[in-house]
Protein backbone atom coordinates (compact mmCIF):
# COMPACT_ATOMS: atom_id res chain seq x y z
CA UNK A 1 0.00 0.00 0.00
CA UNK A 2 2.27 2.84 -1.23
CA UNK A 3 -0.39 6.21 -0.63
CA UNK A 4 0.94 8.62 -2.28
CA UNK A 5 4.72 8.85 -4.22
CA UNK A 6 6.75 11.80 -5.41
CA UNK A 7 8.99 11.70 -8.06
CA UNK A 8 12.11 12.40 -7.82
CA UNK A 9 12.74 12.91 -4.25
CA UNK A 10 15.84 15.39 -5.36
CA UNK A 11 16.45 17.52 -8.64
CA UNK A 12 19.02 20.17 -9.45
CA UNK A 13 17.78 22.24 -12.57
CA UNK A 14 19.90 24.51 -14.31
CA UNK A 15 18.34 28.08 -14.80
CA UNK A 16 15.48 28.07 -18.09
CA UNK A 17 15.50 24.13 -18.01
CA UNK A 18 12.47 22.37 -17.57
CA UNK A 19 11.05 19.23 -15.43
CA UNK A 20 8.08 17.32 -14.34
CA UNK A 21 7.46 15.94 -11.12
CA UNK A 22 5.06 13.12 -10.89
CA UNK A 23 2.20 12.46 -8.01
CA UNK A 24 0.83 8.57 -7.69
CA UNK A 25 -1.89 8.03 -5.63
CA UNK A 26 -3.29 4.38 -5.14
CA UNK A 27 -6.42 5.43 -2.76
CA UNK A 28 -8.56 6.24 -5.55
CA UNK A 29 -8.90 9.94 -4.43
CA UNK A 30 -10.95 12.45 -6.35
CA UNK A 31 -8.62 15.55 -4.68
CA UNK A 32 -5.07 16.01 -5.58
CA UNK A 33 -3.24 19.10 -4.50
CA UNK A 34 0.59 20.52 -5.38
CA UNK A 35 2.50 22.68 -2.28
CA UNK A 36 5.51 23.99 -2.30
CA UNK A 37 6.97 25.01 1.32
CA UNK A 38 9.84 27.41 2.26
CA UNK A 39 11.54 28.54 5.08
CA UNK A 40 8.96 31.16 7.13
CA UNK A 41 6.03 30.38 4.33
CA UNK A 42 4.55 27.16 5.37
CA UNK A 43 2.85 25.19 2.64
CA UNK A 44 1.80 27.02 -0.14
CA UNK A 45 -0.75 25.91 -2.50
CA UNK A 46 0.52 25.83 -6.36
CA UNK A 47 -2.03 23.95 -8.30
CA UNK A 48 -5.07 21.37 -7.67
CA UNK A 49 -7.18 18.90 -8.97
CA UNK A 50 -11.19 17.79 -8.21
CA UNK A 51 -11.16 15.06 -10.43
CA UNK A 52 -9.62 13.40 -13.60
CA UNK A 53 -9.53 15.86 -16.33
CA UNK A 54 -9.97 19.08 -14.21
CA UNK A 55 -7.58 21.52 -12.48
CA UNK A 56 -7.64 24.92 -10.64
CA UNK A 57 -4.94 27.55 -9.64
CA UNK A 58 -3.78 27.61 -5.93
CA UNK A 59 -2.07 30.40 -4.12
CA UNK A 60 0.91 30.53 -5.99
CA UNK A 61 0.84 29.04 -9.73
CA UNK A 62 2.80 31.19 -11.59
CA UNK A 63 5.74 29.47 -13.33
CA UNK A 64 3.50 26.39 -12.96
CA UNK A 65 1.59 24.05 -15.18
CA UNK A 66 -0.20 20.95 -14.25
CA UNK A 67 -2.10 17.88 -15.90
CA UNK A 68 -4.53 15.27 -14.33
CA UNK A 69 -5.00 12.80 -17.40
CA UNK A 70 -5.63 9.87 -15.35
CA UNK A 71 -7.15 9.99 -12.05
CA UNK A 72 -4.04 8.37 -10.11
CA UNK A 73 -1.89 10.67 -11.23
CA UNK A 74 -0.89 14.81 -11.25
CA UNK A 75 2.04 15.96 -12.87
CA UNK A 76 3.77 19.28 -11.90
CA UNK A 77 5.93 20.86 -14.48
CA UNK A 78 8.47 23.61 -14.58
CA UNK A 79 8.89 25.31 -18.10
CA UNK A 80 11.98 27.23 -17.48
CA UNK A 81 12.85 26.66 -13.91
CA UNK A 82 13.75 29.92 -12.00
CA UNK A 83 16.34 30.11 -9.04
CA UNK A 84 13.06 31.42 -7.10
CA UNK A 85 11.31 27.89 -8.19
CA UNK A 86 13.99 26.28 -5.90
CA UNK A 87 12.17 25.02 -2.80
CA UNK A 88 10.67 21.32 -1.48
CA UNK A 89 7.62 20.48 -3.22
CA UNK A 90 5.17 18.02 -1.63
CA UNK A 91 1.91 15.83 -3.33
CA UNK A 92 -1.23 14.74 -1.20
CA UNK A 93 -4.55 13.63 -2.60
CA UNK A 94 -7.80 13.31 -0.93
CA UNK A 95 -10.86 11.44 -0.32
CA UNK A 96 -13.58 12.60 2.36
CA UNK A 97 -11.45 12.81 5.34
CA UNK A 98 -7.75 13.95 5.57
CA UNK A 99 -5.23 14.46 2.64
CA UNK A 100 -2.69 12.17 3.07
CA UNK A 101 0.82 13.72 1.59
CA UNK A 102 3.41 11.87 -0.46
CA UNK A 103 8.07 12.40 0.84
CA UNK A 104 8.33 15.80 -0.69
CA UNK A 105 10.74 16.63 -3.77
CA UNK A 106 13.65 18.50 -2.97
CA UNK A 107 14.64 20.93 -6.04
CA UNK A 108 17.35 23.47 -6.82
CA UNK A 109 17.66 25.66 -9.46
CA UNK A 110 20.79 26.97 -10.11
CA UNK B 1 -11.15 33.33 0.53
CA UNK B 2 -9.44 30.92 3.30
CA UNK B 3 -6.71 31.77 5.34
CA UNK B 4 -4.57 30.47 8.18
CA UNK B 5 -2.70 32.44 10.49
CA UNK B 6 -0.14 30.68 13.01
CA UNK B 7 0.57 34.17 14.86
CA UNK B 8 4.04 31.76 16.66
CA UNK B 9 6.82 31.14 14.47
CA UNK B 10 9.10 29.27 16.72
CA UNK B 11 8.54 28.48 20.34
CA UNK B 12 10.85 27.10 22.89
CA UNK B 13 10.08 24.85 25.95
CA UNK B 14 11.66 22.75 28.46
CA UNK B 15 10.22 19.05 28.15
CA UNK B 16 7.32 18.42 30.63
CA UNK B 17 6.20 21.91 29.99
CA UNK B 18 2.35 22.46 28.87
CA UNK B 19 2.56 24.26 25.37
CA UNK B 20 -0.74 25.86 23.16
CA UNK B 21 0.31 26.01 19.64
CA UNK B 22 -2.37 29.09 18.28
CA UNK B 23 -4.47 29.03 14.39
CA UNK B 24 -6.89 31.53 13.98
CA UNK B 25 -8.74 30.56 10.48
CA UNK B 26 -10.77 32.95 7.92
CA UNK B 27 -13.51 32.16 6.27
CA UNK B 28 -16.98 33.46 5.17
CA UNK B 29 -18.81 30.02 4.24
CA UNK B 30 -20.36 28.10 7.57
CA UNK B 31 -19.27 24.47 6.17
CA UNK B 32 -15.44 23.85 6.46
CA UNK B 33 -12.74 21.71 7.76
CA UNK B 34 -9.94 22.24 10.18
CA UNK B 35 -6.78 19.82 10.06
CA UNK B 36 -3.74 19.94 12.27
CA UNK B 37 -0.72 17.98 11.08
CA UNK B 38 2.87 17.59 12.04
CA UNK B 39 6.01 17.63 10.41
CA UNK B 40 9.36 16.13 12.34
CA UNK B 41 12.58 16.52 11.14
CA UNK B 42 12.64 13.92 8.55
CA UNK B 43 10.32 15.57 6.62
CA UNK B 44 7.32 13.91 6.09
CA UNK B 45 3.99 15.17 7.04
CA UNK B 46 1.45 13.33 9.47
CA UNK B 47 -2.16 13.53 10.00
CA UNK B 48 -3.20 14.96 13.79
CA UNK B 49 -6.98 15.92 13.72
CA UNK B 50 -9.61 17.10 11.36
CA UNK B 51 -12.68 18.74 12.97
CA UNK B 52 -15.91 20.11 10.79
CA UNK B 53 -17.57 23.73 11.94
CA UNK B 54 -20.68 21.66 13.10
CA UNK B 55 -18.82 20.35 15.72
CA UNK B 56 -17.14 22.39 18.92
CA UNK B 57 -16.58 19.30 20.79
CA UNK B 58 -13.10 19.77 22.20
CA UNK B 59 -11.22 16.43 21.35
CA UNK B 60 -8.25 14.83 23.67
CA UNK B 61 -6.08 12.58 22.85
CA UNK B 62 -3.67 11.40 25.25
CA UNK B 63 -1.61 14.10 25.64
CA UNK B 64 -2.67 16.24 23.05
CA UNK B 65 -6.09 18.37 22.96
CA UNK B 66 -7.70 20.78 20.50
CA UNK B 67 -9.70 23.32 21.18
CA UNK B 68 -12.45 24.54 18.73
CA UNK B 69 -13.85 27.76 19.05
CA UNK B 70 -16.08 29.57 16.17
CA UNK B 71 -16.41 32.50 18.46
CA UNK B 72 -13.05 33.49 17.78
CA UNK B 73 -12.11 31.47 14.90
CA UNK B 74 -9.67 29.64 16.18
CA UNK B 75 -8.80 26.12 17.13
CA UNK B 76 -5.52 25.52 19.13
CA UNK B 77 -3.59 22.55 19.98
CA UNK B 78 -2.19 21.78 23.68
CA UNK B 79 0.42 19.55 23.95
CA UNK B 80 0.51 18.63 27.73
CA UNK B 81 3.60 16.85 29.17
CA UNK B 82 5.61 17.70 26.40
CA UNK B 83 8.70 15.22 25.44
CA UNK B 84 11.94 15.93 23.43
CA UNK B 85 9.73 14.11 20.31
CA UNK B 86 7.27 16.02 19.98
CA UNK B 87 9.96 18.58 18.21
CA UNK B 88 8.18 19.51 14.95
CA UNK B 89 6.71 21.89 12.78
CA UNK B 90 2.91 22.05 13.01
CA UNK B 91 0.65 22.93 10.85
CA UNK B 92 -2.93 24.08 10.53
CA UNK B 93 -4.90 23.85 7.28
CA UNK B 94 -8.41 24.64 6.33
CA UNK B 95 -11.09 23.87 3.74
CA UNK B 96 -14.32 25.60 3.43
CA UNK B 97 -17.07 25.68 1.41
CA UNK B 98 -19.24 23.59 -0.94
CA UNK B 99 -18.66 22.38 -4.17
CA UNK B 100 -14.95 22.39 -6.45
CA UNK B 101 -14.26 25.62 -3.13
CA UNK B 102 -14.27 23.19 -0.54
CA UNK B 103 -11.74 20.82 -1.90
CA UNK B 104 -9.62 23.72 -1.95
CA UNK B 105 -6.28 23.13 0.88
CA UNK B 106 -5.12 25.94 2.42
CA UNK B 107 -2.33 26.05 5.13
CA UNK B 108 -0.97 28.06 7.96
CA UNK B 109 2.76 28.98 8.34
CA UNK B 110 3.35 26.38 10.47
CA UNK B 111 5.05 26.75 14.19
CA UNK B 112 8.41 25.29 15.03
CA UNK B 113 8.00 23.48 17.94
CA UNK B 114 11.21 22.76 19.93
CA UNK B 115 11.02 20.76 23.07
CA UNK B 116 14.51 21.00 25.25
CA UNK B 117 15.62 18.13 27.55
Amino acid sequence: NAGVTQTPKFRVLKTGQSMTLLCAQDMNHEYMYWYRQDPGMGLRLIHYSVGEGTTAKGEVPDGYNVSRLKKQNFLLGLESAAPSQTSVYFCASRGRTEAFFGQGTRLTVV
Amino acid sequence: AQKVTQAQTEISVVEKEDVTLDCVYETRDTTYYLFWYKQPPSGELVFLIRRNSFDEQNEISGRYSWNFQKSTSSFNFTITASQVVDSAVYFCALSAGRGQGAQKLVFGQGTRLTINP
